[in-house]
């Protein structure tokens, strides 16, 4: 069975860092791209980063580009997203998701953690 | 960077209603969009891929069409278990993807 467990969320205060981890089981993790999403409060989803099977190519939003970033550890089978410089409106549920490229959808999806940005 | 259009943002239906959400794209993404399901408290799920494939185990009351930047996501008989969150996202590229604003279907 495919599972993505997220960890790390919390409290953290405007400009500080918070690491979020998404354990994986139940399949080959390295073959897989994979990808973070959020969905602020009450709002929709965004989708946050990409990054490939050996972590060669990663892509991230326009609007965490140079503060949060994505790896990998395949030999951990573990995805991680590293967020610095942390604003209010960063405040969202952060899910890990797994990409399958054939055929191609978001067919794995984390339960969610919470990151609340707040002084 | 593509922008995705979805309406409407609600939508008030009663069971056994047939049900449209359209999504639009700002530039053509072929047929690389899916729909998404999602209920309050819970993570996505993946309804429909590449426009109108059908993903393994939902029902066939879901169909997707469309391509280029017009798109359409139909319910044919609106079952209570139908009742939340729609989304639509293209993956034009592994670059960066992009949802649409989400759909809420209501009970009329």
């Amino acid at each position: 069975e495919v599972q993505l467990v997220e960890s790390g969320g919390g409290l953290v205060q405007p400009g500080g860092s918070l690491r979020l981890s998404c354990a994986a089981s139940g399949f080959s993790f390295s073959s897989y791209w994979m990808s973070w999403v959020r969905q602020a409060p009450g709002k929709g989803l965004e989708w946050v980063a990409n990054i490939k099977q050996d972590g060669s190519e990663k892509y991230n939003v326009d609007s965490v580009k140079g503060r949060f970033t994505i790896s990998r550890d395949n030999a951990k089978n573990s995805l991680f997203l590293q967020m610095n410089s942390l604003r209010a409106e960063d405040t969202a549920v952060y899910y890990c998701a797994r990409y399958s490229g054939s055929p191609p959808g978001l067919r794995y999806w984390g339960q969610g953690t919470l990151v609340t940005v707040s002084s | 960077d593509i922008q995705m259009t979805q309406s409407p943002s609600t939508l008030s239906a009663s069971v056994g209603d047939r049900v449209t959400i359209t999504c639009r794209a700002s530039q053509s993404i072929s047929s690389w969009l899916a729909w998404y399901q999602q209920k309050p408290g819970k993570a996505p799920k993946l309804l429909i891929y590449k426009a109108s494939s059908l993903e393994n185990g939902v029902p066939s009351r879901f169909s997707g069409s469309g391509s280029g930047t017009e798109f359409t996501l139909t319910i044919s008989s609106l079952q209570p278990d139908d009742f939340a969150t729609y989304y639509c996202q293209q993956y034009n590229s592994y670059l960066t993807w992009t949802f649409g604003q989400g759909t809420k279907v209501e009970i009329k």
